[in-house]
């Protein structure tokens, strides 16, 4: 089934650790994005992508990084962990013609950091 | 860029009472607003969505109003159900300039329906 999937759905780790959450969608999708929703709810846009090989920061600044090597994954990478990491992590794609046609959004990753 | 506002952030009503969820949005060139609902541990999922060239939207019991004038649109739904107890958010984008369609959402709403 055309979806979009995320792993591992809860990751606990330690400080100081490196993580890569998966993203990976099979509706050839061309733009593909990362948010960050914290427990007060709000959806904050931490990084994005128009396609192979672009890649663009949102609107909330983060120490992750993301890659797009091809056009159905799209993972974030944390180089070291931190408590303040500790949040849900959503990843969401849309149709070419962009959010004419809405976002599918992903099952996210929780991910705790003590 | 573009600023989405959202209101009540929780809403309280009895099942069978309407409820109604309420967005501003600052650019006046965003030409899509779509509604998201988002069961607890569950993702966002697109409800209804309406286009600027239309005024107002329907699907069952959930309806969307557009006023381009005044910049806000609305979530509508009748005769509620404990089963649309939920976060619900609002979403604006311009496709054009260098937001390039990109979803600006609001603060998001917790509706609780209470049986």
């Amino acid at each position: 089934e055309a979806d979009i999937y995320q792993t591992p759905r809860y990751l606990v780790i330690g400080t100081g650790k490196k993580i890569t959450l998966e993203c990976s969608q099979t509706m050839g999708h061309d733009k593909m994005y990362w948010y960050q929703q914290d427990p007060g709810m709000e959806l904050h846009l931490i990084h994005y992508s128009y396609g192979v090989n672009s890649t663009e920061k949102g609107d909330l600044s983060s120490e992750s990084t993301v890659s797009r090597i091809r056009t159905e994954h799209f993972p974030l990478t944390l180089e070291s962990a931190r408590p303040s990491h500790t949040s849900q992590y959503l990843c969401a794609s849309s149709e070419p013609q962009g959010a004419l046609y809405g976002y599918t959004f992903g099952s996210g990753t929780r991910l705790t950091v003590v | 860029g573009e600023n989405v506002e959202q209101h009540p952030s929780t809403l309280s009503v009895q099942e069978g009472d309407s409820a109604v969820i309420k967005c501003t949005y600052s650019d006046s060139a965003s030409n899509y607003f779509p509604w998201y609902k988002q069961e607890l541990g569950k993702r966002p999922q697109l409800i209804i969505d309406i286009r600027s060239n239309v005024g107002e939207k329907k699907d069952q019991r959930i309806a969307v109003t557009l006023n381009k004038t005044a910049k806000h649109f609305s979530l509508h739904i009748t005769e509620t159900q404990p089963e649309d107890s939920a976060v619900y958010f609002c979403a604006a984008s311009n496709p054009g300039g260098t937001s390039y369609g990109k979803l600006t959402f609001g603060q998001g709403t917790i509706l609780t329906v209470h049986p």
